[in-house]
């Protein structure tokens, strides 16, 4: 089956680094991609891994272990603003066509 | 102006009343998709279209139906609305073509069936 599991919330403190886990179980897997979405707002893109290791974007990287069915996401010098919701999606080929499987999302707080 | 437009942005509603969710997007994407966010359960897939004439069902498609009326606009409709559908919708689009294409969502659409 599909199943994509990640931390329900997390608190940090501003300024300091998090990292947040994600671990899918997918039948045909064709890339891992980050979301963020503050309350009651689109979720927004952050970033996509397809390949194992670690892809870095400013303030926000992205690492994958396919073999492990694993990935992270890593925030350095956290900000305020960096409080919201973080989505997992996995994009899986399974039955022949490609679809976007969501976790529920990590919820995150900053904290001054 | 955003490219993946939603209307309405909020509506309330009453439970029998058939309610009809617009999307439109001007990405020029081929892909559009309808979704549901509830508390705690993250993002389900309705449904979703590559083209203009295919429509496929996705997760959770009992209760709702959709129209592609062109490349640019995806509705949503709910023919007798009930209160388990109170939700935020999202329309989403997506490239055809490449690897890295990440889905674009609109603003969304907070549905209350009282």
């Amino acid at each position: 089956g599909q199943n994509i599991d990640q931390p329900t919330e997390m608190t940090a403190t501003e300024g300091a680094i998090v990292q947040i886990n994600c671990t899918y179980q997918t039948s045909g897997f064709n890339g891992l991609f980050w979301y963020q979405q503050h309350a009651g707002e689109a979720p927004t893109f952050l970033s996509y891994n397809v390949l194992d290791g670690l892809e870095e974007k400013g303030r926000f990287s992205s690492f994958l272990s396919r073999s492990k069915g694993y990935s992270y996401l890593l925030l350095k010098e956290l900000q305020m603003k960096d409080s919201a919701s973080y989505l997992c999606a996995v994009r899986d080929k399974g039955s022949g066509t490609y679809k976007y499987i969501f976790g529920t999302g990590t919820r995150l707080k900053v904290l001054a | 102006d955003a490219d993946v437009t939603q209307t309405p942005r909020n509506r309330i509603t009453k439970t029998g009343k058939r309610i009809m969710l617009e999307c439109s997007q001007t990405k020029g994407h081929d892909r559009m998709y309808w979704y549901r966010q509830d508390p705690g359960l993250g993002l389900q897939l309705i449904y979703y279209s590559f083209d203009v004439k295919d429509i496929n069902k996705g997760e959770i498609s009992d209760g709702y139906s959709v129209s592609r009326q062109a490349q640019a606009k995806f509705s949503l409709s709910l023919e007798s609305a009930i209160p388990n559908q109170t939700a935020l919708y999202f329309c989403a689009t997506s490239a055809s073509q490449g690897a890295n294409s990440p889905l674009h969502f609109g603003n969304g659409t907070r549905l209350t069936v009282t």
